[in-house]
């Protein structure tokens, strides 16, 4: 089964830094772009970072660059977003998301973040 | 990295079709074909509907369809059953090599 799992969310102070993890199984990992999207309580879908099959090219929304980096190990098959000086406007699901051809065709479910003191 | 613009919500009766609406500029839905649509039921993660503007994923009603005609993409939904009311989506490559996504559209079906 062609699956995405995210880990690592949990409660953080403004100003913290926080690892997300997404382990991928049941596909060729390092044949695929990957996403993060987020989704703040309540509101719409926002898309977050981009990373290329071997971790050359980069993409993040300009709410988040310079804070955020993605990554891969595709040795491991998984995708990381460290994520540093959040702030409450950070919190959200982040949803890690498999790209064909430039739309989104696999989703995980998701892990919570929340940034608050 | 304006959000495209959906309507909040519309609503339509079993056996009817709706139409959702979402437009962007030249720089995203009127750039390219790389238009997609998701279906979000609460607490789930989204599901793809539609892919480059109007192609359906395996698995996906005939039901669903997608199109566009310069910077608006649309998404319609006939036959409405009560399993479509969700919340939707719709999302563009950009110019910027990012991607964009509308607000998002609640449909109620009556």
């Amino acid at each position: 089964e062609v699956q995405l799992v995210e880990s690592g969310g949990g409660l953080v102070q403004p100003g913290g830094s926080l690892r997300l993890s997404c382990a991928a199984s049941g596909f060729t990992f390092s044949n695929y772009w990957i996403h993060w999207v987020r989704q703040a309580p309540g509101k719409g879908l926002v898309w977050v970072s981009l990373i290329n099959t071997d971790g050359s090219i980069t993409r993040y929304a300009d709410s988040v660059k310079g804070r955020f980096t993605i990554s891969r190990d595709n040795a491991k098959n998984t995708l990381f977003m460290q994520m540093n000086s959040l702030r409450a406007e950070d919190t959200a699901v982040y949803y890690c998301v498999r790209d064909t051809n430039r739309h989104m065709d696999v989703w995980g479910k998701g892990a919570t973040v929340t940034v608050s003191s | 990295q304006s959000a495209l613009t959906q309507p909040a919500s519309v609503s339509g009766s079993p056996g009817q079709s709706i139409t959702i609406s979402c437009t962007g500029t030249s720089s995203d839905v009127g750039g390219y074909n790389y238009v997609s649509w998701y279906q979000q039921h609460p607490g789930k993660a989204p599901k793809l509907m539609i892919y480059d503007v109007s192609n359906r994923p395996s698995g996906v009603s005939s039901r669903f369809f997608g199109s566009k005609s310069g910077n608006t993409a649309s998404l319609t939904i006939s036959g409405l059953q009560a399993e479509d009311e969700a919340d939707y989506y719709c999302s563009s490559y950009t110019s910027s090599s990012t991607w964009v996504f509308g607000g998002g559209t609640k449909l109620t079906v009556l």
